[in-house]
């Protein structure tokens, strides 16, 4: 595709509710990332993907996110028995190989709000 | 801790004057240095970035400085436009994190008057 897309673009939530974010990377992008943007706070980093390969999920707040990739494109990351502290626009990244110092290409994002 | 810091929330710049928008960083470890754009209800775009081999970088209207010896670099846009206005974040990466992994600052509004 022509860049990152995201689905849904915005979610509501009822607290304990489990929820899935999906994330259309650039298509031949190598690499994914998940990034968390609380209201007036810059990205934070959650987890990483080479291919299919999750290498890095320590951004990962707590064992109720999970994230995957399992065909090396798409990807879900998933938020089980939400919390208001949840709330936040949930960004999506990629790049073509990950290389130190490569720009990322960024969704537009998931504004989830738990309630 | 917040290796990354961006210490004004917002800058206001009357339109045709010098947007200076300021970083600091703590990791001495991190080697390459960018800056997004963002708008409202819109994804962080890739404005311009620096290798730490580099103290400036300059494409069109942007010029980053990086003073590595500070662990600062600030970004310097002119003439600034109204189309300037966004929230712009300070990112780093370090060659040992794999991936690439940007670590972000919290972000500065610019305002740009007519």
């Amino acid at each position: 595709g022509a860049g990152v897309s995201q689905s849904p673009r915005y979610k509501v939530a009822k607290r304990g509710q489990d929820v899935a974010l999906r994330c259309d990377p650039i298509s031949g992008h190598v690499s994914l990332f998940w990034y968390q943007q609380a209201l007036g706070q810059g990205p934070e980093f959650l987890t990483y993907f080479q291919n299919e390969a999750q290498l890095d999920k320590s951004g990962l707040p707590s064992d109720r996110f999970f994230a995957e990739r399992p065909e090396g494109s798409v990807s879900t990351l998933k938020i089980q028995r939400t919390q208001q502290e949840d709330s936040a626009v949930y960004l999506c990244a990629s790049s073509l190989v990950g290389g130190m110092g490569e720009k990322l290409f960024f969704g537009s994002g998931t504004q989830l709000s738990v309630l | 801790d917040q290796q990354v810091k961006q210490n004004s929330p917002s800058l206001s710049v009357q339109e045709g004057r010098i947007s200076i928008l300021n970083c600091d960083y703590t990791n001495s470890m991190f080697d390459y240095f960018l800056w997004y754009k963002k708008y409202p209800a819109e994804g962080p775009t890739f404005l311009i970035s620096i290798s730490s081999i580099k103290d400036k970088n300059e494409d069109g209207r942007f010029t980053v400085f990086l003073n590595k010896s500070a662990k600062h670099l600030s970004l310097h846009i002119v003439p600034s436009q109204p189309g300037d206005s966004a929230v712009y974040f300070c990112a780093a990466s370090a060659g040992s994190i794999p991936g690439g992994k940007l670590i972000f600052g919290q972000g500065t509004e610019l305002s740009v008057k007519p």
